[in-house]
């Protein structure tokens, strides 16, 4: 597709469970980030991606939360053991390399934990 | 460490009145800035970017941002506000030394009739 694309749009589960996120970056895009976006407040840094190595995975908030990108290309952020507090919509978004400071967002996969 | 702050979470405007949305950056090193807009129902998307030369940058939509170095401000502004503006806007700050970019809390951006 022309853009950025996220699966799943919306995901429910309960607490304790395991949950993927996909994106799907625009095509030539080396660079990938992981934000994370909770009501009122703007995208919160989780991971950047050049290439199919994590770059800069600073903001992962603790080690529940994990990204991988083994073709340099999709990527899938992984939780384990959610929680109430992981609900949020979780964006994905690529650029043609780091700091051009353009990024192409997807529409986000928003994550509720029951 | 590289932070945004900006004043207001919620803006309104008349329709065709001045729209002025305000952002203060924190950063030890010649920053990079932005303004990206999310409307309804859609992604984040760049409105305009600042990195080197002039200060004042024009991004899509009439909007524009002044870089002012003395007051860590780049302040968005469009003369006359239309309705198709309502949205969120988010101000955000990078540099050269760190590729992840760092975005305030968002202004919510009101039109009235």
């Amino acid at each position: 597709g022309a853009g950025v694309s996220q699966t799943p749009s919306n995901k429910v589960t309960e607490k304790g469970k395991y949950v993927e996120l996909r994106c799907d970056p625009i095509s030539g895009h080396t660079a990938l980030y992981w934000y994370r976006q909770s009501l009122g407040q703007g995208p919160e840094f989780l991971i950047y991606f050049q290439g199919t190595g994590a770059a800069d995975d600073s903001g992962l908030p603790n080690d529940r939360f994990f990204a991988v990108r083994p073709e340099g290309s999709v990527s899938t952020l992984k939780i384990q053991r959610t929680e109430r507090g992981d609900s949020a919509v979780y964006l994905c978004a690529s650029s043609l390399g780091p700091n051009t400071g353009e990024l192409f967002f997807g529409e986000g996969s928003r994550l509720t934990v029951l | 460490a590289q932070s945004v702050t900006q004043l207001g979470s919620h803006v309104s405007v008349s329709e065709g009145a001045l729209v002025l949305l305000r952002c203060n950056y924190s950063s030890s090193v010649p920053p990079y800035l932005f303004w990206y807009v999310q409307y309804p129902n859609q992604g984040l998307q760049l409105l305009l970017k600042y990195t080197t030369g002039a200060t004042l940058v024009k991004g899509i939509n009439g909007f524009e941002a002044e870089f002012k170095k003395s007051e860590t401000s780049f302040h968005l502004t469009k003369p006359s506000a239309h309705m198709s503006d309502a949205a969120e806007y988010f101000c955000a700050v990078s540099d050269d030394r760190d590729d992840k970019i760092i975005f305030g809390k968002g202004t919510r951006l009101h039109i009235l009739p």
